[in-house]
């Protein structure tokens, strides 16, 4: 079946510093991606969506110019988190979605991300 | 405004017993419903849609516009049911999940 990989699974940064987080789908061409974001006990929030080759689409009140998203092929889309804080600690979830609107969703395993 | 609602944190029940997730929605439109399940350990996994109506590891779910539900229903739990549910809501023209807060179901041998 259809497999999407995130890495890293966990990275711990210090304040300030960036971190890069990617999705790729491994044996299908993602159309659409999806980033998710949730924090403990809490349900998954979606963040953006990118289609490939164009600009990403980001929900109301998450900020565009930190979480910065590229989609740059079909297979790889990357999440970049500029400046971390302790409070962007949270989980990252990517979903990708190949063919249409109907075709189904694939989750990567999530980024455990911690600022210190 | 959009909102997936699970009630139940923590569902535990006997194997054997019959299980029913709440899921109940908000939305103005009509929105297609899913149900997630993450097993410990493995990732988010697609278990149903309503539009498919089908049974799914002995899982059903039927939408009730009336009551705005889609609950997730088993006659006889597992052991191997003990996971993460996630419901799910989907509408317009794109394929945006907002997901319910999630529901752990505990099978207890």
């Amino acid at each position: 079946g259809a497999v999407v990989s995130q890495h890293p699974s966990r990275v711990i940064c210090k304040s300030g510093t960036s971190v890069k987080i990617e999705c790729r789908s491994l044996d299908f061409q993602a159309t659409t991606m999806f980033w998710y974001r949730q924090f403990p006990k809490q349900s998954l929030m979606l963040m953006a969506t990118s289609n490939e080759g164009s600009k990403a689409t980001y929900e109301q009140g998450v900020e565009k110019d930190k979480f910065l998203i590229n989609h740059a092929s079909l297979t790889l889309s990357t999440l970049t988190v500029t400046s971390a804080h302790p409070e962007d600690s949270s989980f990252y979830i990517c979903s990708a979605q190949g063919g249409g609107l109907n075709s189904p969703l694939h989750f990567g395993n999530g980024t455990r991300l911690t600022v210190t | 405004a959009q909102r997936v609602t699970q009630p139940e944190k923590l569902l535990s029940v006997f194997k054997g017993a019959p299980v029913e997730l709440k899921c109940n929605y908000s939305y103005s439109g009509s929105p297609e419903l899913f149900w997630y399940v993450q097993y410990s350990r493995q990732r988010l996994q697609l278990l149903l849609r309503h539009i498919s109506r089908e049974s799914i590891k002995g899982f059903t779910a039927d939408l009730n516009k009336g009551e705005t539900s889609f609950h997730l229903k088993k006659p006889f739990a597992q052991e191997e049911d003990s996971a993460m549910y996630y419901c799910a809501l989907s509408g317009g023209a794109t394929n945006k999940l907002i997901f319910g807060t999630g529901t752990l179901l505990a099978v207890q041998p």
